[in-house]
């Protein structure tokens, strides 16, 4: 089955305070997760990625965490904005099976309260 | 470059009918990936290439739909007969390898009816 979920179909959160979005995976064997962004009526935009050797890494407002003991995957984005409400969808890659493409979950809708 | 372009942005079609759309990557970008994408899900692996080669078509969703690279640049998903169910975001992705660049497109929005 689908080996990529996200627990909060949304997730409400006051403007300026830090968002952590969760996400579990199923497959051991998946090596590299993105997390992506996607506002209505576009494409997912990539924000940030982590291998399967990490557990964490951090980018620009944004830190992604990584329990492969739990296989859980977090988005923590610091200090929201109006402009990070969208849908927010991890997204592993396992080549292991050949396919080599991504598996997404059904994704965390972020609304950011004034 | 502008990043992964697809066209059209809109397609509306009766039922039956033949669509073809297409997928300009990243000019670098030597893997194309399409995707589905249907309301409230997350997108959904269909096919992907390397250069020229279809390295992965067992995800498509039925052989009324069929993918080409045919130079190793840009690349068409075609969908035969269309049906209702067909209607979704058709998304196209493409990246330097398979750990690095994974970028979308805006995607192609098909609607049949």
């Amino acid at each position: 089955g689908e080996s990529v979920g996200l627990h909060l179909p949304t997730l409400s959160v006051q403007e300026g305070d830090n968002s952590i979005i969760n996400c579990a995976y199923s497959n051991s064997a998946s090596d590299y997760f993105i997390w992506y962004k996607q506002e209505s009526g576009k494409g997912p935009q990539f924000i940030i990625d982590i291998r399967s050797n990490m557990d964490k890494r951090q980018g620009q407002r944004v830190t992604v965490l990584l329990n492969k003991t739990v296989k859980h995957l977090s988005l923590q984005i610091a200090a929201t904005q109006p402009g990070d409400s969208a849908v927010y969808f991890c997204a592993e890659h396992n080549s292991g099976g050949g396919a080599d493409g991504l598996t997404f979950g059904k994704g965390t809708h972020l609304i950011i309260q004034p | 470059d502008t990043g992964v372009s697809q066209d059209p942005r809109h397609k509306i079609t009766k039922r039956g009918q033949n669509v073809t759309f297409r997928c300009d990557p990243i000019s670098e970008h030597n893997r194309l990936y399409w995707y589905r994408q249907t309301l409230g899900q997350g997108p959904e692996f269909l096919t992907y290439f390397q250069n020229e080669a279809q390295l992965e078509k067992s995800r498509l969703l039925s052989d009324r739909f069929s993918a080409e690279r045919p130079k190793g640049s840009f690349s068409t998903l075609e969908i035969q007969r269309t049906e209702q169910g067909d209607s979704a975001m058709y998304l196209c992705a493409s990246s330097l390898d398979a750990y690095y660049g994974y970028t979308f497109g805006s995607g192609t929005r098909l609607t049949v009816v």
